[in-house]
């Protein structure tokens, strides 16, 4: 049972345009959520996170949204640069919030 | 601090063969997460310790897995024997506090069984 779900495997955006990956989960008991990133050959590394008693956190050109009704969130990256051409992995913690569950991940490729 | 260490980077063994991944956290986390990526099941977490004791080993896929953390610095995932499908990257992780507090990544342990 996939609690947190990505579901486009992969996403290509021009350089400069604005980049959203999208995130659903199941657990309404759910009230963090992390967003890593990762690129080939590394281990996974946090971005941003937000907890559920906001609907947005900003961090640079970063930014969470959260629609807790739709147990629904979303990155956007804006403007993207090919730097940012990676695997991004959202997360949430258990209810017990000592472990996370991860999404499937979506392969971002910002092309120049 | 260095990270998180793991060992070795790639391996390559033959199907039936004993397989130790090593990791060493970062000094002062209290939870170490060992972690299995594929392109099937994704990110999948198969065992995590607090302060050097097993917690929650659910996600260990069959009994020929073991991981072990004798330490504060230090933790082993053995297969044994292994199989083809084990094939995949293998990260361990360590943090502070648990889900809700920055995990920081090794490198991986890309495993091969032929």
């Amino acid at each position: 049972d996939q609690q947190v779900k990505q579901n486009s495997p992969s996403l290509s955006v021009q350089e400069g345009r604005i980049s959203i990956l999208n995130c659903d989960y199941t657990n309404s008991m759910f009230d963090y959520f992390l967003w890593y990133k990762k690129y080939p050959a590394e281990g996974p590394t946090f971005l941003i996170s937000i907890s559920s008693i906001k609907d947005k956190n900003e961090d640079g050109r970063f930014t969470v949204f959260l629609n807790k009704s739709a147990k629904h969130l979303s990155l956007h990256i804006v403007p993207s640069q090919p730097g940012d051409s990676a695997v991004y992995f959202c997360a949430a913690p258990n209810n017990a919030g000592n472990m996370l569950t991860f999404g499937g991940g979506t392969r971002l490729m910002v092309k120049p | 601090d260095a990270g998180v260490i793991q060992s070795p980077r790639h391996e390559v063994t033959e199907m039936g063969q004993e397989v130790t991944l090593r990791c060493k956290p970062i000094s002062g986390h209290d939870y170490l997460f060992w972690y299995r990526q594929t392109m099937m099941r994704g990110l999948e977490l198969l065992i995590y310790f607090n302060n050097n004791v097993p917690i929650d080993d659910s996600g260990m896929p069959e009994d020929r897995f073991s991981a072990k953390m004798p330490n504060a610095s230090f933790s082993t995932l053995k297969i044994q024997p292994s199989e083809p499908r084990d094939s995949a990257v293998y990260f361990c992780a360590s943090s502070r506090g648990g889900g809700r507090t920055e995990a920081f990544f090794g490198q991986g342990t890309r495993l091969t069984v032929v």
